[in-house]
């Protein structure tokens, strides 16, 4: 069966600190990779997508950057957090067929101070 | 552009009952996918329900049931003998194959004892 491992679950950096979000799957190959955030208490925003090694689509302009560095990692990655980077960022995987849900991974709750 | 909807920010519903949860959509295309999303106070974004827009017969799976009408674009989820454990948001969700997945704000649901 395929799992997804997001980590870290809880970080809390200073405002102009560097980020690095982990997301790996397994049991399968080639999948689609997302990025999304979640405000607080609000809908899901989608940040990145890829649908293989080296492809990033990015969706909002922003502090953020994603990189896929093996089939089945993706990165987020930041070089200055703002306060405004703060938020919940789940990272999710769908099979490469348009009919697949998403499966997503636990979650990672940044605080920036 | 495509658009997701649910007007239903909160919602709470008597353990045993029934509650419906409201989502509509905006495309143009004329096949797709709708999915529905549980995310419990743990986070954890988890399936719960999909529909293909070129099947008639609406999707069940055990206490969960969907409405879905597609003239109206229109999809909507019905949880039956409602459980304290459904207490979660609940996200309506939309793809049209295109590797992008459209979110709605999602409607907070609260079961009461």
């Amino acid at each position: 069966s395929q799992t997804i491992h997001q980590w870290p679950a809880t970080l809390v950096q200073p405002v102009g600190s560097p980020l690095s979000l982990e997301c790996t799957v397994e049991g399968t190959s080639n999948p689609n990779l997302y990025w999304y955030r979640q405000a607080a208490g609000r809908g899901l925003q989608l940040l990145f997508y890829s649908v293989g090694i080296g492809q990033i689509s990015s969706e909002v302009p922003q502090n953020l950057s994603a990189s896929r560095p093996q089939d089945r990692q993706f990165i987020l990655s930041s070089k200055k957090l703002l306060l405004s980077d703060s938020g919940f960022y789940l990272c999710a995987w769908s099979k490469d067929s348009s009919n697949s849900p998403l499966h997503f991974g636990n979650g990672t709750r940044l605080t920036v101070t | 552009a495509q658009t997701v909807t649910q007007s239903q920010p909160e919602m709470s519903v008597q353990e045993a009952e029934t509650v419906t949860l409201s989502c509509t959509y905006d495309t143009s295309e004329s096949n797709y996918y709708l999915f529905w999303y549980k995310q419990p106070p743990s986070r954890q974004m988890i399936l719960v329900i999909r529909q293909e827009a070129y099947k008639q017969q609406n999707a069940t799976e055990n206490r969960f049931s969907v409405n879905f009408q597609k003239a109206a674009k229109s999809f909507s989820l019905k949880i039956s003998d409602s459980q304290l454990g459904d207490t979660a948001m609940y996200f309506c969700a939309f793809t049209s194959g295109t590797y992008k997945y459209i979110f709605g704000t999602g409607t907070r649901l609260k079961v009461l004892a």
